[in-house]
């Protein structure tokens, strides 16, 4: 099983449309959660920090569920801009003194907002 | 500031070129990261530095060789690349306030990089 999971897709939504994704962790350690959004060619930019309460900011809505180890994105109203890969970033806790975090990537969930 | 800047945007090198590429943060992190990503892949994580000291390197080839000359910036020195080097280099830096905390990663625009 992989560190952590994401449906590739693409999911292809209408303007408008309410778009979730989930993404499943292996580590029931894991100790931090985050979502990123890629254009294409371009670098990762911090969507979401995912906490234990779930979080939400405008449009986008992220949620943590420990006991079935798993985080969700849900984005309302889809724009044309929201058109990226969502990559979904776990720290699975690997105990260190030197305050970095080596943190696990998947493979990412390319959405496409149709006009 | 959440700022990372990298330079140069983009290289092309010949196989038996030195160069190097350059990354710097003044958000006061004292992590910082090199990954190594292609095309529809997630980023590959290359070195950590944590504190200005080597913490990580995953079992990267000696052509690439990591520096971290102050707390601020992070050089990759490239020597003898293959094509198959050929990626998009991300350079990212983050807080390091132990392994418990959410120390979110930020990441600069990368240097796209072509060995011919």
């Amino acid at each position: 099983r992989k560190e952590v999971e994401q449906d590739p897709g693409p999911f292809n939504v209408p303007e408008g449309a309410t778009v979730a994704f989930n993404c499943t962790y292996s580590n029931s350690a894991s100790q931090s959660f985050f979502w990123y959004r890629q254009d294409c060619r371009k670098e990762p930019k911090l969507l979401m920090s995912v906490y234990s309460s779930g979080n939400e900011d405008g449009r986008f809505t992220a949620q943590l569920n420990r006991a079935s180890q798993y985080i969700s994105l849900l984005i309302r109203d889809s724009k044309l801009s929201d058109s990226a890969t969502y990559l979904c970033v776990v720290n699975p806790l690997r105990l260190n003194s030197g305050g970095y975090q080596k943190v696990t990537f998947g493979i990412g969930t390319k959405l496409q907002v149709i006009p | 500031d959440t700022e990372v800047t990298q330079t140069p945007k983009h290289l092309v090198m010949g196989m038996t070129n030195k160069k190097s590429l350059k990354c710097e943060q003044h958000m006061g992190h004292r992590a910082m990261y090199w990954y190594k990503q292609k095309a529809k892949k997630p980023p590959e994580l290359m070195f950590v530095y944590s504190y200005e000291k080597l913490s990580i390197n995953e079992s990267v080839p000696s052509r690439f060789s990591p520096e971290c000359p102050n707390s601020s910036l992070l050089n990759l020195h490239l020597h003898a690349l293959q094509p198959e080097d050929s990626a998009l280099y991300l350079c990212a830096s983050s807080q390091a306030r132990g392994p418990l905390s959410y120390n979110e990663q930020f990441f600069g625009p990368g240097t796209r990089l072509t060995v011919l």
